[in-house]
C-alpha cells in the first residue's frame, strides 16, 4: 500500500499562497495522487490528482517530485473559503484511504 | 442534477434498532461507496459496489450490510445498532475509467447517527 504522511495543521494568511507537502515515500509506478478537502460539516470534495508531471485546473496546482516520493498542493491565493481538512491519498484499486489529512486554517 | 443525495440527513436510534440510510446518485456512476467519520479521524470505507447487483467489504465492514439492486442506490443497513456506530455516514459515486486509481469520487452531505 502507498501509505501518505501530511502535517497536522498548517496556517497560512488571507490572499497568500499555501504550500501543502505530502510524503509518499512507498508509492508505485502506477499509483495515482489524489488530493480531497473537506470543509467544515460537509463532505469530502475532491481537489486534484496526478501522476507523474504537475498538474494544474481551477482550484489548485499538483507539484509532483521526480522521484514521486512526494507532492506538494499548491494553493495560488489563500482564501477563508479554503479553510479545510486537506487529504493526500494514494488510491489502492480504485480505493481511497484517508489519514487524518492536514488541518489548514487560514488568517484574514 | 442532483449529484450524490443521502437520506435522512439526522437520525437518532436506540441500541438494538436496525435502520437503512439510502444513497442515490444522478451521474450514471458504476461505483458507489459508504464510509464513516469518527470525530477527528479520516473517514473509513465501510462497503463498495462496482456495479449493480455486486458488493464488496471495505476496511470496517462488521456489523452493517449493504445492497445494490439498482445502479443509481446503494443502501447500508444496519440491522442491531450499537454506540459505536454513532458516526458520520458519507456515501460517494464514481465512474469506472479503467486504470485504477484515476477516478474522481463525489461524496454526498453525510448522515449523522447517534445510537443511544
Amino acid at each position: 500500500d502507498a501509505k501518505t504522511t501530511q502535517p497536522n495543521s498548517m496556517e497560512s494568511n488571507e490572499e497568500e499562497p499555501v504550500h501543502l507537502p505530502c510524503n509518499h515515500s512507498t508509492i508505485s509506478g502506477t499509483d495515482y495522487i489524489h488530493w480531497y478537502r473537506q470543509l467544515p460539516s460537509q463532505g469530502p470534495e475532491y481537489v486534484i490528482h496526478g501522476l507523474t508531471s504537475n498538474v494544474n485546473n481551477r482550484m489548485a496546482s499538483l507539484a509532483i517530485a521526480e522521484d514521486r516520493k512526494s507532492s506538494t498542493l499548491i494553493l495560488h491565493r489563500a482564501t477563508l473559503r479554503d479553510a479545510a481538512v486537506y487529504y493526500c491519498i494514494s488510491p489502492q484499486g480504485g480505493k481511497l484511504i484517508f489519514g487524518q489529512g492536514t488541518e489548514l486554517s487560514v488568517k484574514p | 442534477n442532483a449529484g450524490v443525495t443521502q437520506t435522512p440527513k439526522f437520525r437518532v436510534l436506540k441500541t438494538g434498532q436496525s435502520m437503512t440510510l439510502l444513497c442515490a446518485q444522478d451521474m450514471n456512476h458504476e461505483y458507489m461507496y459508504w464510509y464513516r467519520q469518527d470525530p477527528g479521524m479520516g473517514l473509513r470505507l465501510i462497503h463498495y459496489s462496482v456495479g449493480e447487483g455486486t458488493t464488496a467489504k471495505g476496511e470496517v465492514p462488521d456489523g452493517y450490510n449493504v445492497s445494490r439492486l439498482k445502479k443509481q442506490n446503494f443502501l447500508l443497513g444496519l440491522e442491531s445498532a450499537a454506540p459505536s456506530q454513532t458516526s458520520v455516514y458519507f456515501c460517494a459515486s464514481s465512474y469506472y475509467i479503467g486504470l485504477a486509481g484515476s477516478n474522481e469520487q463525489f461524496f454526498g452531505p453525510g448522515t449523522r447517527l447517534t445510537v443511544l
